[in-house]
């Protein structure tokens, strides 16, 4: 399985962008990259993924590196309900491979602290 | 709102004593996980059901077992917990092996 590398945990300030990185260097061509969030005692919810092309949703945006080596995932104003541990995860592209192979590898992901 | 539900939120059992947790949904999706989520840790994949077919990670431990009755309903099965097998446990649902994943709110299990 790819693996991902993220910091153990970032700060932001409130009302202020985050820009959280991923380095996934053993990406391979087919796998997408996915960002799932958990807020403190809930479980973990889907926020954003992506293959080449930076992607944006209502949540936030995923910028991808041109060789695809690494990502980030950009919360543009965060708030204080925007604490909570990011993983950045590397799925296969469906088509290419059984859904065995499918599944969320969760790593140790990114802890980030929002201060009023 | 359509959404993953888990029973209870919070269970407490003893040492060997059989527990069964609980998840429903009502997201009509075929694919109904389970997780392990120890303190500090990442989740963990135990098993998952595509529809009425189950699906077993080679290191999840004989003592898991589950069940699918129907699509709304899913249960985790633990035969004789230890004291090892204490952890939140994560229900998500998907509506293939490929879609994002929808995850209920855990249910923390304390083995005494």
């Amino acid at each position: 399985d790819a693996k991902t590398t993220q910091p153990n945990s970032m700060e932001s300030n409130e009302e202020e962008p985050v820009h959280l990185p991923c380095n996934h260097s053993t990406i391979s061509g087919t796998d997408y990259i996915h960002w799932y969030r958990q807020l403190p005692s809930q479980g973990p919810e889907y926020v954003i993924h992506g293959l080449t092309s930076n992607v944006n949703n209502r949540m936030a945006s995923l910028a991808i590196a041109e060789d695809r080596k690494s990502s980030t995932l950009i919360l543009h104003r965060a708030t204080l309900r925007d604490a909570a541990v990011y993983y950045c995860i590397l799925r296969p592209d469906p088509t290419m491979y059984g859904g065995a192979t499918n599944k969320l590898i969760f790593g140790t992901g990114t802890l980030l602290a929002v201060q009023p | 709102d359509a959404m993953v539900i888990q029973n209870p939120r919070y269970q407490v059992t003893q040492f060997g004593k059989p527990v069964t947790l609980s998840c429903s949904q009502t997201l009509n999706h075929n694919v109904m996980y389970w997780y392990q989520q120890k303190s500090s840790q990442a989740p963990k994949l135990l098993f998952h059901y595509y529809d009425k077919d189950f699906n077993n990670e080679a290191d999840t431990p004989d003592n898991f077992q589950s069940r699918r009755p129907n699509t709304s309903f899913c249960f985790l099965d633990i035969r004789s917990p230890g004291l090892g097998d204490a952890a939140m446990y994560l229900c998500a649902t998907g509506q293939t092996l490929y879609n994002e994943q929808f995850f209920g709110p855990g249910t923390r299990l304390t083995v005494l």
